[in-house]
């Protein structure tokens, strides 16, 4: 009954494969983002999307691309994957009343 | 420019010793103060929101306009508080989230 789920879970790729990341929400939430978090770092936003027809950059987009199909679902790629994208990858949705939701994580390996 | 900034990235105390783990800010405008936590392998959770003034699992936070800070605390660790604790901040509205680099918590016993 997980809220904001994400798939896969984990995925080893190699450099240079073409790769995306999947986010579902049965929130109802309009906002939904994609966010790395490295040791060390924290989290940084790669893209935001406030709704269906409103896509943003975030801190580090490049080398990243994403799609918001539906209100519920919003997808992350990487057009050609390089190691020091490696990462724990995290989907999130928000709302002014209820605040973040978090997903459970995709931990990505590129090689 | 948004910028939050957790100044240790681990921290270690006794159980049953008081607990303080550092955010600063820096924000043009009246931000919304967040603390998350993440436990090993799991999702990130809400553990406070300044605007709502509670007190979740013993810990309290309070925003220092004046010193842009918001420091978390609890006056007596517990052995379940070991996770990784973030800092974060947004406009008004819930709008993107602005994260500081973490601190990781370990309580010993």
């Amino acid at each position: 009954d997980a809220d904001v789920t994400q798939t896969p879970r984990n995925r080893i790729t190699k450099t240079g494969k073409r790769i995306m990341l999947e986010c579902s929400q049965t929130k109802g939430h309009d906002r939904m983002y994609w966010y790395r978090q490295d040791p060390g770092l924290g989290l940084r936003l790669i893209y935001y999307s406030f709704d269906v027809k409103d896509i943003n950059k975030g801190e580090i987009s490049d080398g990243y691309s994403v799609s918001r199909q539906a209100q519920a679902k919003f997808s992350l790629s990487l057009e050609s994957a390089i190691p020091n994208q490696t990462a724990l990858y995290f989907c999130a949705t928000s709302d002014p009343v209820v605040g973040y939701t978090f997903g459970s994580g995709t931990r990505l390996t590129v090689v | 420019a948004q910028r939050v900034t957790q100044p240790e990235k681990l921290l270690s105390v006794f159980k049953g010793a008081p607990v303080e783990l550092k955010c600063n800010y820096s924000y043009s405008g009246s931000p919304e103060l967040f603390w998350y936590v993440q436990y090993s392998r799991q999702r990130l959770q809400l553990l406070l929101r300044h605007i709502s003034r509670e007190s979740i699992k013993g810990f309290t936070a309070d925003l220092n306009k004046g010193e842009t800070s918001f420091h978390l605390k609890k006056p007596f660790a517990q052995e379940e508080d070991s996770a990784m604790y973030y800092c974060a901040l947004s406009g008004q509205g819930a709008q993107k989230l602005v994260f500081g680099q973490g601190t990781r918590l370990t309580i010993n016993p």
